[in-house]
């Protein structure tokens, strides 16, 4: 089946850096999406993109649809410490949703 | 925005009970919602689709007698874990499109302990 590869697994980062992580997937998708996910919680809508070549910022937040429609990115400037948690990319098809792994995020005070 | 309102938030229950876990869409309407079963530090794992007025679909080793579903109304899903077993003990999530080409919207999650 379909299947996404996100990268970093894990990072570690002290408070005040930029950090960029990335889902890449062999297949193509209509709407790449990013979540954050805390600990106990469900995961939450950080960015949905819906155009190859799209750039998107939410607050500190920035990700890019990548033009061949198999890759995403998200960035994060000025981490905080709240940034802290699992970040999940997803590709949509359609009703179909694949998600990748996550990247687990630690930021260090 | 969207919101997908998910019960209980955690639950504890003997061997060979069933429980059930509830999915609602507070804000919208949701012909399918999915249902995802979290392991510890690991991804999401899709269970099962909720079709509203059909019978869900299930992905390929997931016990549907098990794991039954049932998708009342247009903002009910219903998970039901029955006779339940410790290796059942998990984090289950649903989760929503908000409409036609829409992000999902999930829940907060229900945490399981079969004891």
């Amino acid at each position: 089946g379909q299947q996404l590869n996100q990268s970093p697994q894990s990072m570690f980062i002290q408070e005040g850096e930029d950090v960029s992580m990335n889902c890449t997937s062999s297949s193509i998708f209509n709407t790449w999406l990013w979540y954050k996910q805390d600990p106990g919680e469900g995961p939450v809508l950080l960015i949905a993109l819906y155009k190859a070549g799209e750039l998107t910022s939410n607050g500190r937040l920035t990700a890019q649809f990548g033009i061949t429609r198999k890759d995403s990115f998200l960035n994060i400037s000025a981490s905080i410490p709240s940034d802290v948690g699992i970040y999940f990319c997803a590709g949509a098809l359609g009703q179909n949703f694949v998600f990748g792994p996550g990247t687990r995020l630690s930021v260090l005070p | 925005g969207a919101v997908v309102s998910q019960h209980p938030s955690w639950v504890i229950c003997k061997s060979g009970t069933s429980v059930k876990i509830e999915c609602r869409s507070l804000d919208f309407q949701a012909t399918t919602m999915f249902w995802y079963r979290q392991f510890p530090k690991q991804s999401l794992m899709l269970m099962a689709t909720s079709n509203e007025g059909s019978k869900a679909t299930y992905e390929q080793g997931v016990e549907k007698d098990k794991f039954l579903i049932n998708h009342a109304s247009l903002t009910l899903s219903t998970l039901t874990v029955t006779s339940a077993h410790p290796e059942d003990s998990s984090f289950y999530i649903c989760s929503a499109p908000g409409g036609l080409n829409s992000p999902l919207h999930f829940g907060n999650g229900t945490r399981l302990t079969v004891t």
